[in-house]
């Protein structure tokens, strides 16, 4: 696709149940990013994929958080047993490879709210 | 790890004139620092970069300075404009890792 594309673009679930969140990154980025973003705060770094594999999931909060990639393509960030503090919005973003060597790109995120 | 500090967390400044936000980072071996520009309810955008092996790079009213021996880089936003106002954030990149990280943001605002 043209962008980095997340689903849902809105989600409000209530406290205890699980949640997916999509990530459908630029067509031929094989490096992938989540973040999470709480209201008026910065980038919180959760996990990062290269290709299928996630060299670095030391930003997850908490077992309750989860991420895969299939097919070096979509992945989905899944929050099981949700609590209010989950309540933010939930970015991804995508790279051609190595951020190192090239521009990273976020989509619009998905602002998930636990009632 | 890497640590990005970002200053000021709010800058208001009149329209036409210039606005600077500065960011220092800890590891001397990150080397590629992107600014990210969000407006409200949308995703960051990267708006200018700099690689380490550059002092200075410009793009229009847009430019960023690097300072490698005191780890701090800098944004620079000439003759502001409306369409200025929204959240800057500077990050810094080590290449071992690819781990990017985020300063706190500035929100910016241009006042008429």
């Amino acid at each position: 696709g043209a962008g980095v594309s997340q689903s849902p673009s809105n989600k409000v679930t209530e406290k205890g149940k699980d949640v997916e969140l999509r990530c459908d990154p630029i067509s031929g980025h094989t490096a992938l990013y989540w973040y999470r973003q709480s209201l008026g705060q910065g980038l919180e770094f959760l996990i990062y994929f290269q290709g299928n594999s996630a060299p670095d999931k030391s930003g997850l909060p908490s077992d309750r958080f989860s991420a895969e990639r299939t097919g070096g393509s979509v992945s989905t960030l899944t929050i099981q047993r949700t609590q209010q503090e989950d309540s933010a919005v939930y970015l991804c973003a995508s790279s051609l490879d190595r951020v190192a060597g090239n521009t990273i790109y976020f989509g619009e995120g998905s602002w998930l709210t636990v009632v | 790890g890497e640590n990005v500090e970002q200053h000021p967390s709010t800058l208001s400044v009149q329209e036409g004139d210039s606005a600077v936000i500065k960011c220092t980072y800890s590891d001397s071996a990150s080397n590629y620092f992107p600014w990210y520009k969000q407006e409200l309810g949308k995703g960051p955008q990267l708006i200018i970069d700099i690689r380490s092996n550059v002092g200075e790079k410009k793009d229009q009213r847009i430019a960023v300075t690097l300072n490698k021996t005191a780890k701090h880089f800098s944004l620079h936003i000439t003759e502001t404009q409306p369409e200025d106002s929204a959240v800057y954030f500077c990050a810094a990149v080590m290449n071992r890792d690819d781990k990017i990280i985020f300063g706190k943001g500035t929100r910016l605002h241009i006042l008429p």
